[in-house]
C-alpha cells in the first residue's frame, strides 16, 4: 500500500505571498487533517476534510484554507504569508476522522518564509 | 479540548524497558488514547492506541490507568532505533471535531547504548 507522499518537500517564500501544499492519502483513506509543527514544538492542528467537507478546525485565522479532491488527495493554501508561518506542515490521512482510526503522517513539507 | 501531559525527556539504556507516562486528566469516555513518535526530518509515525484495555502489538505495550486520567507507553526491549520524540494525544469521537487532536511538546527518548 503507499503510504501519505506530500509536495513539495521544501520551500522559500516571500511576506505577502500565497503558496499551496500538497497532500496524497494513503490508499483506502478518506480522511485528511493538516498540522504545521514549529521548530521544537509538537504538531498543531489546522483543519481536517471528510469527504471533501471541513469537518474541524483548530486556532487558525481564514487565510489558512484547504481542499480535498474526489480521490481524497488535498491541498492546503495560505495566503498573505508572514514570517511566523515558517514551519513544517504535515498532512495525515486515516480511514475514517474518528478516534480509534491511526493518524498516518507524510514527512512533510519544510516552508521557509523571508 | 482534552490536554495531554508528558514529561519533557527521559533515557534509557538500550536493551531495558522503558516507561513513557502521560497524564490526560480531563479525557471524556469517549476519547481514544494514541500514541506517535518521530525521528528527526520525519512524519509522525502511529505507535499504539486503546480505550480501555491495555494493548499490546509488535511495537510496545500501551497501560491504561482504570480512571483513563493516564497512561503509560512500554517499549519492552529499547534499541538506538526507538531514540525519537514521543506523543500522547486523545482522539475525539468523529462527529465531534475528532481531527482536533491536540498535541503537546512529547516526550524526548533518549537511548544510550
Amino acid at each position: 500500500e503507499t503510504g501519505v507522499t506530500q509536495s513539495p518537500t521544501h520551500l522559500i517564500k516571500t511576506r505577502g505571498q500565497q503558496v499551496t501544499l500538497r497532500c496524497s492519502s494513503q490508499s483506502g483513506h478518506n480522511t485528511v487533517s493538516w498540522y504545521q509543527q514549529a521548530l521544537g514544538q509538537g504538531p498543531q492542528f489546522i483543519f481536517q476534510y471528510y469527504r471533501e467537507e471541513e469537518n474541524g478546525r483548530g486556532n487558525f485565522p481564514p487565510r489558512f484554507s484547504g481542499l480535498q479532491f474526489p480521490n481524497y488527495s488535498s491541498e492546503l493554501n495560505v495566503n498573505a504569508l508572514e514570517l511566523d508561518d515558517s514551519a513544517l506542515y504535515l498532512c495525515a490521512s486515516s480511514s475514517q476522522g474518528g478516534r480509534s482510526s491511526p493518524l498516518h503522517f507524510g514527512n512533510g513539507t519544510r516552508l521557509t518564509v523571508t | 479540548d482534552a490536554k495531554t501531559t508528558q514529561p519533557n525527556s527521559m533515557e534509557s539504556n538500550e536493551e531495558e524497558p522503558v516507561h513513557l507516562p502521560c497524564n490526560h486528566s480531563t479525557i471524556s469516555g469517549t476519547d481514544y488514547i494514541h500514541w506517535y513518535r518521530q525521528l528527526p526530518s520525519q512524519g509522525p509515525e502511529y505507535v499504539i492506541h486503546g480505550l480501555t484495555s491495555n494493548v499490546n502489538n509488535r511495537m510496545a505495550s500501551l497501560a491504561i490507568a482504570e480512571d483513563r486520567k493516564s497512561s503509560t507507553l512500554i517499549l519492552h526491549r529499547a534499541t538506538l532505533r526507538d531514540a525519537a520524540v514521543y506523543y500522547c494525544i486523545l482522539r475525539a469521537p468523529f462527529n465531534t471535531n475528532a481531527g482536533k487532536s491536540t498535541f503537546g511538546d512529547g516526550t524526548t527518548l533518549t537511548v544510550k547504548p
